[in-house]
């Protein structure tokens, strides 16, 4: 199975802020990486698939980089909705896994 | 508009089973892989498994395996997750998601949710 790692943790950001978030995949899985917004209570949601290419409707302040085994997820300018937690997730083979997430916090 | 509608909450017994529908509206039901996501209070999202509604195929977790059944009803574009032998840590809520694209471009569409609890 494919293990999904993604750093930090947590992360303190203001708004208008540029952070990135990393996530790492045990083994090669090309570009099937994709990166999922959510906030409490909600399902998550679509925001990156193929590990750059941006869903219908998502702001253009997210982008994603990478392939192979290393991956970013960019936001350029924060506000205020941005906060929330990220998760990536491999679609290469199933189980199809995920992070652990990322929890975006204001500072 | 695409959709997924999932049934209503449940309280179950430790040793029991549960059973959530996620019902599809808007889209080809028997065009996409259906997954299944459970996600424990505080904790992260853990992928359970798939079923792809037209061949009724599935891929499971392994942790899940023999615990876990999809099916599908295709006459009502509805798929289910059964869920056996329930433990405390089987807490959690549930979620289906709809499967885009060949190759896969992530799950675009979920539904609401279904919060199962487990409790004596």
């Amino acid at each position: 199975d494919i293990q999904m790692t993604q750093s930090p943790s947590s992360l303190s950001a203001s708004v208008r802020d540029r952070v990135t978030i990393t996530c790492r995949a045990s083994q090669t899985i090309s570009s099937y990486l994709n990166w999922y917004q959510q906030k409490p209570g909600k399902a998550p949601k679509l925001l990156i698939y193929a590990a750059s290419s941006l869903q219908s409707g998502v702001p253009s302040r997210f982008t994603g980089s990478g392939s192979g085994t290393d991956f970013t997820l960019t936001i350029s300018s924060l506000q205020p909705e941005d906060f929330a937690t990220y998760y990536c997730q491999q679609s290469y083979s199933t189980p199809r896994s995920f992070g652990q997430g990322t929890k975006l916090e204001i500072k | 508009q695409v959709q997924l509608v999932q049934s209503g909450a449940e309280v179950k017994k430790p040793g029991a089973s549960v059973k959530v529908s996620c019902k599809a509206s808007g889209y080809t039901f028997t065009g996409y892989y259906v997954h299944w996501v459970r996600q424990a209070p505080g904790q992260g999202l853990e992928w359970m498994g798939r079923i792809h509604p037209n061949s009724g195929g599935t891929n499971s977790a392994q942790r899940f395996q023999g615990r876990v059944t999809m099916t599908r009803d295709t006459s009502i574009s509805t798929a289910y997750m059964e869920l056996s032998r329930l433990r405390s840590d089987d807490t959690a809520v549930y979620y289906c998601a709809r499967e885009v694209g060949v190759p896969a471009r992530g799950l675009d569409v979920w539904g609401q949710g279904t919060t199962v609890t487990v409790s004596s």
